[in-house]
């Protein structure tokens, strides 16, 4: 089945703890991309990649780090995370530009 | 970026039509518009794009102004499933891809 997954589905951790989320995709995919969904905000982009080593940052960067060394997946990494970083954050991902996402089931992250 | 605009909520009776409109009049000749909704507790799920032409797929229709600086979804009959956000965005064809999916639109489908 055609998907993205991500992991974990649930996480809390403390101030500081580096953590990481990791997204995959088995749809041999050009593109992917991280948000996060805040209340009143709605769904923000974090960072994007348009293909194996290449990233770039979308509009809510700071405090994430993203890597691209397999086409597949596409880790979102916290290497000192703060409370303002508690949010629902989403992976997608799409065959090239332009074309429909395919979105991850989702990660709520917690930081105490 | 290229910005859209929607309403930030709609009531609809169910099994009646839904029209949900968009406003992207910065929108470039090569951005497609694309149309996802987002149930609760889920992930955004794909709708319908199209770039200049009018689409229609099994869930909705999209209708595209001639000047493509508005569109419109259908929703042809609402059920309670479709009671979800939705988000009207622009996708550029050519790289730019930070993607500003905004606060989208609440639909309330009313039994």
């Amino acid at each position: 089945e055609a998907q993205v997954t991500q992991n974990p589905r649930y996480l809390i951790t403390v101030t500081g703890k580096k953590l990481t989320v990791t997204c995959s995709q088995n749809m041999n995919h050009e593109y992917m991309s991280w948000y996060r969904q805040d209340p009143g905000l709605g769904l923000r982009q974090i960072y994007y990649s348009m293909n194996v080593e290449v990233t770039d940052k979308g509009d809510v960067p700071e405090g994430y780090k993203v890597s691209r060394k397999e086409k597949r997946n596409f880790p979102l990494i916290l290497e000192s995370p703060s409370p303002n970083q508690t949010s629902l954050y989403f992976c997608a991902s799409s065959i090239s530009d332009g074309e429909k996402l395919f979105f991850g089931s989702g990660t709520q992250l917690s930081v105490l | 970026d290229a910005k859209t605009t929607q309403p930030n909520s709609m009531e609809s009776n169910e099994e009646e039509p839904v029209h949900l409109p968009c406003n992207h009049s910065t929108i470039s000749g090569t951005d497609y518009i694309h149309w996802y909704r987002q149930l609760p507790s889920q992930g955004p799920e794909y709708v319908i794009h199209g770039l200049t032409s009018n689409v229609n797929n099994r869930m909705a229709s999209l209708a595209i102004a001639e000047d493509r600086k508005s569109s419109t979804l259908i929703l042809h009959r609402a059920t309670l499933r479709d009671a979800a956000v939705y988000y009207c965005i622009l996708r550029d064809r050519w790289g730019n891809n930070r993607l500003a999916f905004g606060k989208g639109n609440q639909v309330v489908v009313i039994p």
